[in-house]
């Protein structure tokens, strides 16, 4: 399977605080990628890490890549509240099907004003 | 530019009755085309994905079909929706490379 497992599955900050996500996985990957999703509104791709990257940074997104504990995080910095979404990864098997690209249940990550 | 345009964006229909719902992409060619279902909340479900015209992929045996009569079109369709159908349905489309991108979404209701 190519579905991460996101953790927490609910986060709460204030605004101007910093969030953390987390994604594990199970087999060894060639690439992972974060996804944000606004309610009601489809998926948009965030960033992208591939296994031989170990820190990729996108704006005030920072991504982290642990391949030795199959881990991944999602850091957002001084958050607002127009961070509030669903935040999902999936990553990519290495010699895993190109095709079935699943994703797990996310992190709703809510920021107050 | 490449865009994908999913319609309609809401739909309320009976137990019982027809679906379909519409994907295009404009702007690639040869897309990989996929069909999600979202419950409230919930993660996302895949259900099925095209590699090619006419070439379907099911990943959930229920009263759902899908259909990729041109390139770039793909189609979901059931013959008698269910009450469980309901949910916010995605279509994404890949061109070959590691990113997915998203139409908005369809918000069915079956009542």
């Amino acid at each position: 399977s190519q579905q991460g497992e996101e953790d927490p599955q609910a986060l709460s900050i204030q605004e101007g605080e910093n969030a953390t996500m987390n994604c594990s996985y199970k087999t060894s990957i060639n690439n992972l990628q974060w996804y944000r999703q606004n309610s009601g509104r489809g998926l948009v791709h965030l960033i992208l890490i591939r296994s031989n990257e170990r820190e990729k940074h996108s704006g005030r997104l920072r991504v982290t890549l642990d391949t030795s504990k199959k881990s991944s995080s999602l850091l957002i910095t001084a958050s607002r509240a127009a961070d509030t979404a669903s935040y999902f990864c999936k990553h990519r098997n290495s010699g895993g099907s190109n095709y079935k690209l699943t994703f797990g249940k996310g992190t709703l990550l809510t920021v107050n004003p | 530019s490449q865009t994908i345009h999913q319609w309609p964006a809401t739909l309320v229909q009976p137990v019982g009755s027809p679906l379909s719902l519409e994907c295009t992409v404009e702007g690639t060619s040869n897309p990989n085309l996929y069909w999600y279902r979202q419950a409230a909340g919930r993660g996302l479900q895949l259900l099925f994905y095209s590699v090619g015209i006419g070439q379907i992929s099911s990943e959930v045996p229920q009263n759902l079909s899908a259909s990729r009569p041109q390139d770039r079109q793909f189609i979901l369709s059931s013959k008698k929706l269910l009450l469980s159908d309901s949910g916010f349905y995605l279509c994404a489309w890949r061109d070959g490379g590691e990113k997915l991108f998203f139409g908005s979404g369809t918000q069915l209701s079956v009542l």
